[in-house]
């Protein structure tokens, strides 16, 4: 198995781009999640989805855009980036009933908005 | 919102010293999971606590539900170089439907001297 997969692993954005960060995993977990990391506020819930058609918001979901289409896809959209969205993203998901606080990370985006 | 507080916020130790860590909420919390972040990677799940007053070890690793189910622990013994890293403790959100939505602790820092 390859866990949960990030792409890309680094990126760099001008102010009002646009793109698309990818999720995969392969573990057949229903739950799936958003997150980002900034320097001393720990990881930070954006989107959420508890199955395939199935998204929420989470703490901070505003210039964010979720689907989910598939089990094991979950895609995070910035519709229009700002430079405080630089930032590190992460991607988790989990079992939806069996044990769904232990969720499995991806390795992460690091993404700059300038 | 819902918060947890970390303490310390970084510790310098030497290798083969003990390490303490805590957690603290203003809420009730029915699991605590302590995560460990190595520089560049995803959290891993160390640690998942079910029950107020559970002590559980993962080799080198003990972790504590404080009775009061405000609080947990985290202590290493005989720390090694390969601990570095950050620490973070989380918590489900609170509300009956929120299923894997985690809230995190603003994370410990870790640096071993060998």
């Amino acid at each position: 198995n390859a866990g949960v997969t990030q792409t890309p692993k680094f990126q760099v954005l001008k102010t009002g781009q646009s793109m698309t960060l990818q999720c995969a995993q392969d573990m057949n977990h229903e739950y799936m999640s958003w997150y980002r990391q900034d320097p001393g506020m720990g990881l930070r819930l954006i989107h959420y989805s508890v199955g395939a058609g199935i998204t929420d918001q989470g703490e901070v979901p505003n210039g964010y855009n979720v689907s989910r289409s598939t089990t094991e896809d979950f895609p995070l959209r910035l519709l229009s980036a700002a430079p405080s969205q630089t930032s590190v993203y992460f991607c988790a998901s989990s079992y939806r009933t069996a044990k769904p606080y232990e969720q499995y990370f991806g390795p992460g985006t690091r993404l700059t908005v300038t | 919102g819902q918060q947890l507080n970390q303490s310390p916020q970084s510790m310098f130790i030497q290798e083969g010293e003990d390490v303490s860590m805590n957690c603290t909420s203003s809420s009730i919390f029915n699991t605590w999971l302590w995560y460990k972040q190595d520089p560049g990677e995803g959290p891993v799940l160390l640690i998942a606590l079910y029950k107020a007053g559970e002590l559980t070890s993962n080799g080198r690793l003990t972790a504590q539900f404080g009775i009061t189910r405000k609080d947990s622990f985290l202590n290493i013994s005989a720390s090694i170089p390969s601990d570095v890293g950050i620490y973070f403790c989380a918590g489900p959100f609170a509300g009956g439907t929120s299923y894997g939505k985690l809230t995190f602790g603003q994370g410990t820092i870790l640096t071993v001297h060998p």
